[in-house]
């Protein structure tokens, strides 16, 4: 199995529901990572985890709550969003947190804030 | 201030016409440099990884090279198709951090 898989694939929520996303790989890859991308612009880094650590969190509003259950999942707790957080929420994956490795990405989320 | 240009902004082509793709950095220390292809909608998908020592790598159809001395790598596209439609994106890497380009957007046209 040498694929990132999300759920989700679209998501429409109020300012005040919680919601989760849900991002599932099975390569044995120790580091995962949430990025947010909007329209025509890259990806933005969201959150690294690796071996089931947070370890970089890139100032991210507190409405965002990221969780590593293990090292095969990765979710995204959905809290009192913002219209303006409307956007593909992309999960990626690579055998360690190194720039060396390439990262696998997920199909992605299509999170849209009402 | 680390930073990855892409140009042009987009690019329409037709059908089996090569086209080129430019990247420019000012990131530092570089450690290495990659080329996405993404669909709309989609996650990205790795084309191709330099390092600092090659100068060209080729994965099918697409050629990327890469100039470490001007910091300027290309994506090379050859005889291409319509499935080649999508966003093009330069990552490059200085050994902590990953720096997105903007991307290329590619339409091939028939």
């Amino acid at each position: 199995d040498t694929e990132v898989t999300q759920t989700p694939k679209h998501l429409v929520m109020g300012m005040t529901n919680k919601k989760s996303l849900k991002c599932e790989q099975h390569m044995g890859h120790r580091a995962m990572y949430w990025y947010k991308q909007k329209a025509k612009k890259p990806p933005e880094l969201m959150f690294v985890y690796s071996y089931e650590k947070l370890s970089i969190n890139e100032s991210v509003p507190s409405r965002f709550s990221p969780e590593c259950p293990n090292s095969s999942l990765l979710n995204l707790h959905l809290h009192a969003l913002q219209p303006e957080d409307s956007a593909l929420y992309l999960c990626a994956s690579s055998p360690e947190w190194d720039p060396r490795d390439t990262q696998y990405f997920g199909p992605g989320t299509r999170l849209t804030v009402l | 201030k680390n930073q990855v240009e892409q140009s042009p902004q987009s690019l329409i082509i037709l059908e089996g016409k090569n086209c080129t793709l430019q990247c420019n950095y000012t990131v530092s220390p570089f450690s290495n440099l990659r080329w996405y292809k993404q669909d709309t909608g989609r996650g990205p998908v790795s084309l191709t990884i330099m390092t600092f020592s090659e100068n060209t790598k080729s994965n099918g159809r697409y050629t990327a090279t890469l100039d470490a001395d001007t910091k300027q790598s290309s994506l090379h596209i050859t005889a291409s198709q319509l499935s080649d439609s999508a966003s093009y994106i330069c990552v490059v890497t200085d050994g902590q951090n990953f720096v997105f380009g903007p991307g290329t957007r590619l339409s091939v046209l028939p």
